[in-house]
């Protein structure tokens, strides 16, 4: 079985900041990994995912999430946040061969003005 | 526009009535999910479905019910509700045809209250 955790569960920053949100994942098979973003009373949109080869994944909104495979990490970054990145994100992790996905607890980033 | 629909978006359930959550989706997906998502703790997976005809049990199925009888329709039943099914529905579907793997894609939710 797989499991992710997301050890944050708000991060606030200020606008134009940088920003990582940490998501660690535990599995004994290779896995996908994913990002999504949930805004208010909306439901998920997929960021970004790793399949395979280059660790540095590029997502839309100027995301970006770098697997790591010794620390079993998948950290989302952004190197300048706008408002409108105010919203809910979750890590989620999907075992090779199978559909099931496993969702994190997830981070609220408030984005401050 | 291609995508997930669920309905209904909103519901209120008196304890022990029993309900359908519709959801369809249009892009020939084969494999569907139900998920809630209560605060802090994530989404949940309820049942899935890897074709038509086929399910199974996710992390928390008691109460709820499904079946797959087309491609495109996965409803979730609610045998006979109580307070603790009270959550935000999501049906996702996702597609690894060609080799392709995709991501999920969401429908919009359904927001469900049982008094």
């Amino acid at each position: 079985a797989q499991s992710v955790t997301q050890l944050d569960s708000q991060v606030p920053v200020f606008e134009e900041a940088p920003v990582e949100l940490r998501c660690n994942y535990s599995s004994s098979v290779s896995v996908y990994l994913f990002w999504y973003v949930q805004y208010p009373n909306q439901g998920l949109q997929l960021l970004l995912k790793y399949l395979s080869g280059s660790t540095l994944v590029k997502g839309i909104n100027g995301f970006e999430a770098e697997f790591n495979k010794s620390q079993t990490s998948f950290h989302l970054r952004k190197p300048s946040v706008h408002i409108s990145d105010t919203a809910e994100y979750f890590c989620a992790v999907r075992r090779v061969g199978y559909q099931k996905v496993t969702f994190g607890t997830g981070t609220k980033l408030q984005v401050i003005p | 526009n291609a995508g997930v629909t669920q309905t209904p978006k909103f519901q209120v359930l008196k304890t022990g009535q029993s309900m359908t959550l519709q959801c369809a989706q249009d892009m020939n997906h084969e494999y569907m999910s139900w998920y809630r998502q209560d605060p802090g703790m994530g989404l949940r997976l309820i049942h899935y479905s890897v074709g038509a005809g086929i399910t199974d049990q996710g992390e928390v199925p008691n109460g709820y019910n499904v079946s797959r009888s087309t491609t495109e329709d996965f409803p979730l039943r609610l045998l006979s509700a109580a307070p603790s099914q009270t959550s935000v529905y999501f049906c996702a579907s996702s597609t690894s045809t060609g080799g392709v793997i995709g991501g999920y894609t969401f429908g919009s939710g359904t927001r469900l209250t049982v008094v």
